[in-house]
């Protein structure tokens, strides 16, 4: 299996500020990776897909990147509604595999 | 507008099968790239991928799961089906069916959980 490993685990950042998610992938998966929201009690909202691509709706203050195995989740200008876990997907190979999730706090 | 909701049996003891439904709308699984995925969420913890099925009829399943997994679908109607046999307290989660096309999934329904308990 692909072993997606995201840190960090937990962050805590003021409003305004700038944070950055990583998922680093145990083989390649090429651009097969997405990212999604999750709030309390709800299900997960796709908010990256293909590695770079921000999903319709979605801020532009969100964006994705990726050098080599390692993909990136950058949030600018951060607001109170973006607090909540994020996760990373891989979806290259079944069995298609998350990361273990990052919780945003907004300070 | 596409919806997906997840129905099923809410308690069951350890050693039943569990069975699942994806009702949807708004797409269809005979649309090609179209496939629908089964994810589960223990409590407080981490995403996992069981299964998907595709317009093709193609499956995928998760291996970790040792062959207790199957899904399949009912075109017609609009409905996707998962069943797990021999569950015991682990399967305790709150599961979800989701959209993909061509790409990721998309569109998740709310989920439903799922308890297993003596």
């Amino acid at each position: 299996d692909i072993q997606m490993t995201q840190s960090p685990s937990s962050m805590s950042a003021s409003l305004g500020d700038t944070v950055t998610i990583t998922c680093l992938a145990s083989q390649d998966i090429g651009n097969y990776l997405s990212w999604y929201q999750q709030k309390p009690g709800k299900s997960p909202k796709l908010m990256i897909y293909g590695a770079t691509n921000l999903e319709d709706g979605v801020p532009s203050r969100f964006s994705g990147s990726r050098s080599g195995s390692d993909y990136s989740l950058t949030i600018n200008s951060l607001g109170y509604d973006d607090e909540g876990i994020y996760h990373c997907h891989q979806y290259y190979e079944y069995p298609f595999t998350f990361g273990s999730g990052t919780k945003l706090e907004i300070k | 507008q596409v919806t997906l909701k997840e129905s099923g049996t809410g308690i069951l003891q350890p050693s039943q099968a569990l069975s699942l439904t994806c009702s949807f709308s708004g797409f269809s699984l005979s649309t090609t790239g179209i496939c629908v995925s089964w994810i589960r969420q223990p409590s407080g913890k981490g995403l996992e991928w069981l299964a998907d099925i595709c317009w093709d009829d193609g499956k995928g399943y998760n291996p970790s799961l040792k062959n207790r997994l199957s899904i399949s679908k009912d075109t017609s109607n609009n409905q996707a089906f998962l069943k797990i046999t021999s569950v015991d307290t682990a399967d305790t989660a709150t599961y979800y069916c989701a959209r993909g096309y061509y790409s990721s999934s998309d569109y998740w329904g709310q989920g439903v959980m799922v308890t297993v308990s003596s």
